[in-house]
């Protein structure tokens, strides 16, 4: 079956790690995204790839980084710069243009 | 520029009763439309979409939308409510930003069904 998986789907780490959250499909899009879910504050856009080796910054890019190295992976590094990091992170892709988005089951990281 | 506004965090109703979930949004140019719901700890799953044509939009499980662009709306709507769609909807709208199409999302509204 054709989808997109996310792991770890629960992550634990201390503050000043950084940590990075992986995200791989095989749906043969081109376009990635990942997106930082907070109660109350709907989806917002953290970075998006619309081709290998190029990917641009969202609304809070800020203390996050990403790669895009191969059409199937996008993972996501969250570093100590990130003020408050504990949050559900969801990846998605798109074939391109105004399709549709179809989501991971997200990776819940929480900062003790 | 785009947004998207969903009016009520929370939105409450009986079993069998209407379910009305308000949507409204800005966009510069031709907006693509969306509903997508999340249930617990799950990615989100498309419900419907809007690109052109009708506007009248059938999605899954019965809910539908309409396009209003006077109104710059997009209401989702659906006759009669069952438990199961106790859950998180949120309204995103797509519209071409430079060279590609950028999603915005709106805050979301939790629908909570009564017996």
């Amino acid at each position: 079956d054709g989808g997109i998986t996310q792991s770890p789907k629960y992550l634990f780490r201390k503050e000043g790690q950084n940590v990075t959250l992986s995200c791989e499909q095989n749906l043969n899009h081109d376009a990635m995204y990942w997106y930082r879910q907070d109660p109350g504050q709907g989806l917002r856009l953290i970075y998006y790839s619309q081709i290998v080796n190029d990917f641009q910054k969202g609304d809070i890019a800020e203390g996050y980084s990403v790669s895009r190295e191969k059409k199937e992976s996008f993972p996501l590094t969250v570093t100590s710069a990130q003020k408050n990091p504990t949050a559900f992170y969801l990846c998605a892709t798109t074939t391109g243009g105004a399709n549709v988005l179809t989501f991971g089951a997200g990776s819940r990281l929480t900062v003790l | 520029a785009q947004s998207v506004t969903q009016l009520g965090s929370h939105v409450s109703v009986s079993e069998g009763a209407l379910v009305l979930l308000r949507c409204n949004y800005s966009s510069s140019v031709p907006p693509y439309l969306f509903w997508y719901v999340q249930y617990p700890n799950q990615g989100l799953q498309l419900l419907l979409k809007y690109t052109t044509g009708a506007t009248l939009v059938k999605g899954i499980n019965g809910f539908e939308a309409e396009f209003k662009k006077s109104e710059t709306s997009f209401h989702l709507t659906k006759p009669s409510a069952h438990m199961s769609d106790a859950a998180e909807y949120f309204c995103a709208v797509s519209g071409r930003i430079g060279g590609s199409y950028i999603p915005t999302f709106g805050r979301g509204t939790s629908l909570i069904v009564h017996p």
